[in-house]
């Protein structure tokens, strides 16, 4: 199956500091990816729509100046976590489709934690 | 608005024993129903999905569910659990050819007992 790849796995920072995951489609191209964010022992929330080539589209509640998207190319799209402070931490983990109105099926990945101290 | 109820929260099954877990979705448009397991720490691994025809879909690792349209749900079954079946599972519903993420149920924490 197709493969998405996030890194780093873990990242431990300071609060203040801004932190940049990764997410790769490592054998296909994605057009959409997008990013879930996971807090302990809970479901996946839909925090935004990545667009290659474009702003990216955020859920209502998620501050797009907070958490900056931005999908360079058709293989890779970077959430960076601006000023980040405790209530940040959490389990992000990124998705993408192959193609474009296809199956509809995500291929996520590993997931990224991020500790803010 | 789509949402996905998982009404477990946790399930206790006996290695051995069969296993079923519930999902109900509401969904305004023709459906996608997905379900994904995660180990402690993990991404997610499809285990299956549906889309349309046969209502009833095998997946991996032994499992299969079953599309009710008449009940909205998309229960998880598989026969014989085994220890190493142990995780969180999420049933997720999207939309056909839609361009959207997916919704995911609150999960449902499958322990396992020797």
């Amino acid at each position: 199956g197709a493969v998405v790849s996030q890194h780093p796995s873990r990242v431990i920072c300071k609060s203040g500091t801004s932190v940049k995951i990764e997410c790769r489609s490592l054998d296909f191209q994605a057009t959409t990816m997008f990013w879930y964010r996971q807090f302990p022992k809970q479901s996946l929330m839909l925090m935004a729509t990545s667009n290659e080539g474009s702003k990216a589209t955020y859920e209502q509640g998620v501050e797009k100046d907070k958490f900056l998207i931005n999908h360079a190319s058709l293989t890779l799209s970077t959430l960076t976590v601006t000023s980040a402070h405790p209530e940040d931490s959490s389990f992000y983990i990124c998705s993408a489709r192959p193609g474009v109105g296809m199956s509809g099926e995500l291929f996520f990945g590993e997931g990224s934690r991020l500790t803010v101290l | 608005a789509q949402s996905v109820t998982q009404p477990d929260i946790h399930i206790t099954v006996s290695e051995g024993a069969s296993l079923e877990l519930r999902c109900n979705y509401s969904y305004g448009a023709t459906p996608y129903l997905f379900w994904y397991v995660q180990s402690p720490g993990q991404g997610l691994q499809l285990l299956l999905k549906y889309f349309s025809g046969d209502t009833l879909v095998q997946g991996i690792k032994g499992f299969e569910a079953e599309f009710k349209r008449s009940q909205s749900s998309f229960n998880l079954r598989k026969p014989s659990v085994h220890w190493s079946d142990a995780a969180e599972y999420f049933c997720a519903v999207g939309a056909v050819g839609g361009a959207d993420g997916l919704t995911f149920g609150k999960g449902t924490h499958l322990i396992i007992q020797p």
